[in-house]
């Protein structure tokens, strides 16, 4: 597609809930972010993809988020037990290569933990 | 450690008026990149500009400039006769190589609200 597609857009779900935010990057682009953006705050890393690796998830706040880009391409954010503290932005963001080269952001996927 | 400051939480300026925002980064590295972000209130980031370590040369987009002094460790923006399509969330970031992995990381943001 023309640019970076998150889905949904909206999510509301009941603590203790499991829910998946789908990130479709720009075609051909290799490298694949997922940040997280709490109200008021600049976006924080969770993790990175180069191809189908996750060559750094450090930023994952804890077990119960996971990430998948298993062709390389769309990627899928997991949260486990979701908690309150769990409700931000989630924003997806593409590069066509890694280093020094400018990521092109989605929309974001707002959740909120009821 | 990697941080990115923007002291200046929310500005607030009339139509045509020039305003700067300021950044100050932390970094270790001598081989990084800085970026500045838009965020309008849809919410998606747009890229504005990149400035590689090596590079102080400043940068002028036609009603935006941008200061880039390694010696204060700043990236300052400059909106010349702002606009109220200007009024946005304007992210400075930082972006280092681990050696794994290329992460930015972001200022605070700075709140820009231009009325008539």
């Amino acid at each position: 597609g023309a640019g970076v597609s998150q889905t949904p857009s909206n999510k509301v779900t009941e603590k203790g809930k499991y829910v998946e935010l789908r990130c479709d990057p720009i075609s051909g682009h290799t490298a694949l972010y997922w940040y997280r953006q709490s109200l008021g705050q600049g976006p924080e890393f969770l993790i990175y993809f180069q191809g189908t690796g996750a060559a750094d998830d450090s930023g994952l706040p804890n077990d119960r988020f996971f990430a998948v880009r298993p062709e390389g391409s769309v990627s899928t954010l997991k949260i486990q037990r979701t908690e309150r503290g769990d409700s931000a932005v989630y924003l997806c963001a593409s590069s066509l290569t890694a280093f020094g080269t400018e990521a092109f952001f989605g929309q974001g996927t707002r959740l909120t933990v009821v | 450690a990697q941080k990115v400051t923007q002291a200046q939480t929310e500005i607030s300026v009339v139509e045509k008026e020039d305003v700067t925002l300021d950044c100050v980064y932390e970094t270790r590295d001598t081989t990084y990149y800085l970026f500045w972000y838009k965020q309008p209130p849809s919410g998606e980031l747009v890229f504005l500009i990149r400035r590689n370590s090596f590079d102080e040369q400043n940068e002028i987009s036609g009603r935006y400039s941008w200061n880039f002094q390694k010696s204060t460790s700043s990236f300052n923006f400059t909106i010349t006769a702002s606009q109220v399509v200007d009024s946005a969330v304007y992210f400075c970031a930082l972006s280092f190589n681990t050696g794994t992995a290329s992460k930015l990381t972001f200022g605070t943001g700075t709140r820009l609200q231009v009325t008539l």
